[in-house]
């Protein structure tokens, strides 16, 4: 069946520093990619998201890049700061048929 | 403010019971969506309905029933629950598909 692959599972990075996490889908019809943040007790929120029109998304310390041709696509935050420590989940969806990745923990590092 | 509200928090059930999750959106959203999240394993989608009266299974139905009678609620049903259900569930909704969810705050459920 239709994939996404999520990495890391968990991740470490100094406060100050820039996270990376990719994912990769198997549906080629995808066209919706959006990531989500899931903080400790609560539901997950959209953090940002980007159509298969677009290379990249940027929103402040946020951005997303899509390689439609690899059919991987990656979220990047910089200047990581404490509270963005969460757990991140990837997504791809097509007509309204979302798969979601695994998760990523992010752990922020005084 | 968009809100998504789920019937429990917590919720302890026996072995066979029949259990029902209730969500209720109040943004006048079209779809919504159940999904059930475990260690390890993300959010995997249970059932979707783009509209009243309208369901489509995801990827996990097996033993899960969903009823949509009005547009801002929508109902997850264990008809005989057993304890591999015990789990996270989640309801969402969005305006129209591929579009962004917005989620409960989950319900964890317990079965005995």
């Amino acid at each position: 069946g239709e994939n996404v692959e999520q990495h890391p599972s968990t991740l470490s990075v100094q406060e100050g520093d820039s996270a990376v996490i990719k994912c990769t889908y198997s549906d080629s019809a995808s066209n919706y990619f959006p990531w989500y943040k899931q903080e400790l007790g609560k539901g997950p929120q959209l953090i940002i998201d980007i159509r298969s029109n677009v290379g990249e998304k940027k929103d402040q310390r946020i951005a997303v890049t899509l390689n439609k041709t690899a059919k991987h696509f990656s979220l990047h935050i910089t200047e990581t700061q404490p509270e963005d420590s969460a757990v991140y989940f990837c997504a791809a969806s097509r007509v309204g048929k979302i798969i979601f990745g695994k998760g990523t923990r992010l752990h922020i590092l005084p | 403010d968009v809100k998504v509200t789920q019937s429990s928090r917590y919720l302890v059930k026996r072995t066979g019971e029949k259990v029902f999750l209730e969500c209720v959106q109040d943004m006048d959203h079209e779809n919504m969506f159940w999904y059930r999240q475990d260690p390890g394993l993300g959010l995997r989608l249970i059932y979707f309905s783009y509209d009243v009266k309208m369901k489509e299974k995801g990827d996990i139905p097996e033993g899960y029933s969903v009823s949509r009678e009005k547009k801002e609620r929508f109902s997850l049903i264990l008809e005989s629950a057993s304890t591999n259900q015990t789990s996270m569930y989640l309801c969402a909704s969005s305006f129209s598909r591929d579009n962004e969810q917005f989620f409960g705050p989950g319900t964890r459920l317990t079965v005995l």
